[in-house]
């Protein structure tokens, strides 16, 4: 199976822009989530997606947004960029949204907002 | 206070050496996982524990759920496990996933 996808790979902004991520999971996951790596701050969760319903969100400011299609395929958009937004955004998905179950982390699109 | 603690937060390690990364939290947990990150920024899940003990390969790790500790032990280290290990636990009271700040390891020939 591929593993997931994310697209781009890395992205270059300007303050006050917005952008779309993409991530495709693995074949037959339904559960996708988004995470935020910055030096400063770590990993930090930002949603969990299941079933096109958004399951959980982490404390993040409403400008951070996404959805998940029927395919299972998931987006985030971050309206009005700031400075600290750039970082790594790493998608991961699984097969449910049991707790116990593994997650497989894509590849991870690289954000630099100038 | 973070909620996830991990420590030692670098190690450097001669090749074929024992390591330990501890990881230590406060809050109730579902599931501990354990993760690789090597340059780049790729993550790779290595263990997901509720209790006892996993091994895989040279790779150990433990959880006291009672104490609230994890540990991640390397045999018999090589330069390939140059990484950064990083403890992230499910649970607290939005039962979303919380992470160290993670443990960069060296492992030097």
């Amino acid at each position: 199976k591929a593993g997931v996808t994310q697209t781009p790979r890395y992205l270059i902004k300007t303050r006050g822009q917005q952008v779309t991520l993409s991530c495709s999971p693995i074949s037959g996951h339904r559960s996708v989530s988004w995470y935020q790596q910055t030096p400063g701050q770590g990993l930090q969760f930002l949603f969990e997606y299941f079933s096109e319903t958004q399951r959980n969100k982490g404390n993040f400011p409403g400008r951070f947004s996404g959805r998940q299609f029927s395919n299972s395929r998931s987006e985030m958009n971050v309206s009005t960029l700031e400075l600290g937004d750039s970082a790594l955004y790493l998608c991961a998905s699984s097969a449910n949204r049991l707790e116990e179950e593994t997650q497989y982390f894509g590849p991870g699109t690289r954000l630099l907002v100038l | 206070k973070n909620e996830v603690e991990q420590s030692p937060q670098n190690l450097t390690a001669q090749e074929g050496e024992f390591i330990t990364i501890n990881c230590s939290y406060s809050v109730g947990i579902s599931a501990l996982h354990w993760l690789q990150q090597h340059p780049g920024g790729g993550i790779v899940s290595l263990f997901m524990l509720s209790s006892g003990k996993k091994k895989h390969g040279r790779l150990i790790a433990t959880i006291n759920i009672q104490e609230k500790h994890s540990s991640l032990h390397i045999t018999a280290s090589h330069p390939r496990d140059s990484a950064v290990y990083i403890c992230a636990v499910r649970g607290g009271a939005t039962n979303k996933l919380i992470f160290g700040t993670g443990t960069l390891l060296a492992v030097q020939p």
